[in-house]
């Protein structure tokens, strides 16, 4: 138990659907990420908040939609995706957006497009 | 941020110490060692890091060369649950890099009984 938490830990959908994944960070932390682990590929950042605010999206294409809506809450928007999207999403939070920042990370959501 | 080398797998016994090794030759002074792991199917977890001097925690131990240039993550007493990718990445602290972890794939480490 990390203290971040991800909801729904499994999701299958189709192209034409729109969904959320939802994350919870239970630390009193200010930086919140959204990552992507694809089958047999390395974690790549997608998103990061500080504070609520979002300070770097990685090239992320706008069938994503991030959501911050306080410091303990990051989501993640889902709408009219590819089957190559489907993959692990991993949240992850920290105590800020720099310093040591060692990260903690949610146990994924793994989803799947068909 | 610098690159890093890691081979692509190992193994380890069980109760044995692992050694796992990662280059990093191109890292600038202001640039930190970290190391995480990755269980299979769950989220990866912060094992250890360092900018020069060894460290040693909970987990494991980190030995980092003189020169930087390559650093040594130690396992004391392996165990079967230590069996997982384990990501060496180097991290540029402050600045611009808004908590950049770079993951490459890591090594493979499988501790057999």
């Amino acid at each position: 138990e990390t203290g971040v938490t991800q909801t729904p830990r499994h999701l299958v959908m189709g192209m034409t659907n729109k969904k959320s994944l939802k994350c919870e960070q239970h630390l009193g932390h200010n930086a919140m990420y959204w990552y992507k682990q694809s089958a047999k590929k390395p974690l790549e950042l997608m998103f990061v908040y500080s504070l609520e605010e979002r300070v770097e999206n990685n090239s992320v294409p706008s069938r994503f939609s991030p959501e911050c809506p306080n410091s303990s809450h990051l989501f993640l928007h889902l709408h009219t995706l590819q089957p190559e999207d489907s993959a692990l999403y991993l949240c992850a939070s920290s105590q800020d957006q720099g310093g040591y920042n060692e990260q903690f990370f949610g146990p994924g959501t793994r989803l799947t497009v068909l | 941020d610098a690159k890093t080398t890691q081979p692509t797998s190992m193994d380890c016994a069980e109760g044995r110490a692992a050694n796992l090794p990662c280059n990093h030759s191109t890292i600038s002074g202001n640039e930190y060692v970290y190391w995480y792991r990755q269980i299979h199917s769950q989220g990866p977890q912060y094992i250890i890091h360092g900018l020069k001097n060894n460290e040693t925690n909970e987990m494991a131990s980190l030995i980092i060369t003189e020169d930087r240039k390559s650093s040594t993550l130690i396992l004391p007493h392996a165990t079967l649950r230590d069996t997982a990718v384990y990501y060496c990445i180097v991290y540029h602290a402050g600045g611009t890099s808004y908590g950049k972890l770079t993951f490459g794939q890591g090594t493979i480490l499988t501790v057999h009984p």
